[in-house]
């Protein structure tokens, strides 16, 4: 599975728009890219998922440039409630989706 | 609808003691894993089943943990001779499972183990 690189930590303020930048440089023809979202006292719990160029939803969206070795989650108008820790996690998506977590990047919105 | 449940959601035992994890999956979900999570650090997965079977133990420390899921729902993680390094937040996530599916998985609040 894919080694992911992220940074430990971001800072931020309310209103902003946060870009998070995963790196994977081995990542492999049949993975996907996936991001989770996790606050204190609770589970992950899934952001967005793409295999290239841009996929967005209600939440984010997740850029992913042709060579697939880097992909940045953006987070739009960030408000206090968006202080959580962010995964980055690559992987095949087939019916053994076992999940390898890094130590994500802890985000921190300030007021 | 109900999410996945995992009880109890705080367990304090004494180092040596046996510990059972419970974890009630989202109903219909094939696909049931156990990840272990200690202060500051990501989920480190432990182990997947696919139906009643563990497709894959890999994650499992040693044979302290063992893990059961024998109807193909509910699953019981169960440790052995707890040892204070045992203490971490373990988490259960469960997922519709099979080919071709987002792979979402969508994960309990967790236990918190405390081994003293």
């Amino acid at each position: 599975l894919a080694k992911t690189t992220q940074p430990i930590s971001m800072d931020s303020y309310e209103g902003q728009e946060v870009n998070i930048t995963c790196s994977h440089n081995n990542i492999a023809t049949n993975d996907y890219i996936t991001w989770y979202q996790q606050f204190p006292s609770q589970g992950p719990r899934f952001i967005i998922q793409g295999y290239k160029t841009k996929v967005t939803n209600e939440v984010a969206s997740l850029f992913i440039p042709a060579d697939r070795k880097s992909s940045t989650l953006s987070l739009p108008r960030v408000s206090l409630s968006d202080t959580a820790v962010y995964y980055c996690l690559v992987g095949p998506m087939d019916s053994s989706y076992k999940l390898i977590f890094g130590s994500g990047t802890r985000l921190l919105v300030r007021p | 609808g109900a999410g996945v449940s995992q009880t109890p959601s705080n367990k304090v035992t004494e180092k040596g003691k046996y510990v059972e994890l419970r974890c009630d999956p989202i109903s219909g979900h094939t696909a049931l894993y156990w990840y272990r999570q200690s202060l500051g650090q990501g989920p480190e997965f432990l182990i997947y089943f696919q139906g009643t079977g563990a497709a894959d133990d890999s994650g499992l420390p040693n044979d302290r943990f063992f893990a059961v899921r024998p109807e193909g729902s509910v699953s019981t993680l169960k440790i052995q001779r707890t040892e204070r390094g045992d203490s971490a937040v373990y988490l259960c996530a469960s997922s519709y499972g099979g080919q071709g599916t987002r792979g979402e998985l969508f994960f309990g609040e967790g236990s918190r183990l405390t081994v003293l």
